[in-house]
């Protein structure tokens, strides 16, 4: 079955530490984002990419960062100038060319602070 | 700029009873509407949507049709259950050829048996 896997479903950084958060789809979907999902709160988006090789920030960018070298893949790293990373961190993923495709979301990856 | 307002949460009914979760969005033209749900500890998945003005979508139960006139786009389901637990979100994507989704800030749904 198609559909997008996040891997780790948990994960733990210590301070001072980078980590990266994978995200995987074999949807052959265009168009790829991160989200940052807080206790109680709606999705903030970090970044998106519509095509390979090219990426755009979100509302919340700072602190991390991104890359999109193969279409299947989008890969999230949390560096270490991200403060306050404790979060449940989405990817999600969507058909380009049309304005009404929802999105494909992964199951998620909860990062923790040690 | 696009938004998405929902009602505050949370919602707490017994089951069998009538489910109303109000949603509204500020956008120009006609946006593409949705509803998207979260079970605990899972990402989002797609509930309805509606791309047009007077459309309705439904699943599983659940209704909601887009109203152009009063910017809404109200999520009802006649009899919820126990299982129907989780966070609702209502989101849009503009009209104006965007990638990006507005998503309300969720609304969380407690069904008692």
């Amino acid at each position: 079955d198609g559909g997008i896997t996040q891997s780790p479903k948990y994960l733990f950084r210590k301070e001072g530490q980078n980590v990266t958060l994978s995200c995987e789809q074999n949807l052959n979907h265009d168009a790829m984002y991160w989200y940052r999902q807080d206790p109680g709160q709606g999705l903030r988006l970090i970044y998106y990419s519509q095509i390979v090789n090219d990426f755009q920030k979100g509302d919340i960018a700072e602190g991390y960062s991104v890359s999109r070298e193969k279409k299947e893949s989008f890969p999230l790293t949390v560096t270490s100038a991200q403060k306050n990373p404790t979060a449940f961190y989405l990817c999600a993923s969507t058909l380009q060319g049309s304005g009404n495709q929802p999105q494909h979301f992964g199951d998620g990856t909860r990062l923790s602070i040690l | 700029g696009d938004s998405v307002t929902q009602m505050e949460g949370p919602v707490t009914l017994s089951e069998e009873a009538f489910l109303t979760i109000n949603c509204t969005y500020t956008a120009t033209g006609y946006p593409s509407l949705f509803w998207y749900v979260q079970y605990p500890g899972e990402g989002l998945q797609l509930l309805l949507k509606a791309t047009k003005a007077d459309d309705k979508g439904s699943n599983k139960g659940f209704e909601a049709t887009y109203r152009k006139e009063t910017t809404s786009f109200h999520l009802e389901k006649g009899s919820v259950q126990v299982s129907d637990s989780a966070v609702y979100f209502c989101a849009l994507i503009p009209n104006t050829g965007g990638f990006k989704t507005i998503f309300g800030a969720g609304t969380r749904l407690f069904v008692k048996a």
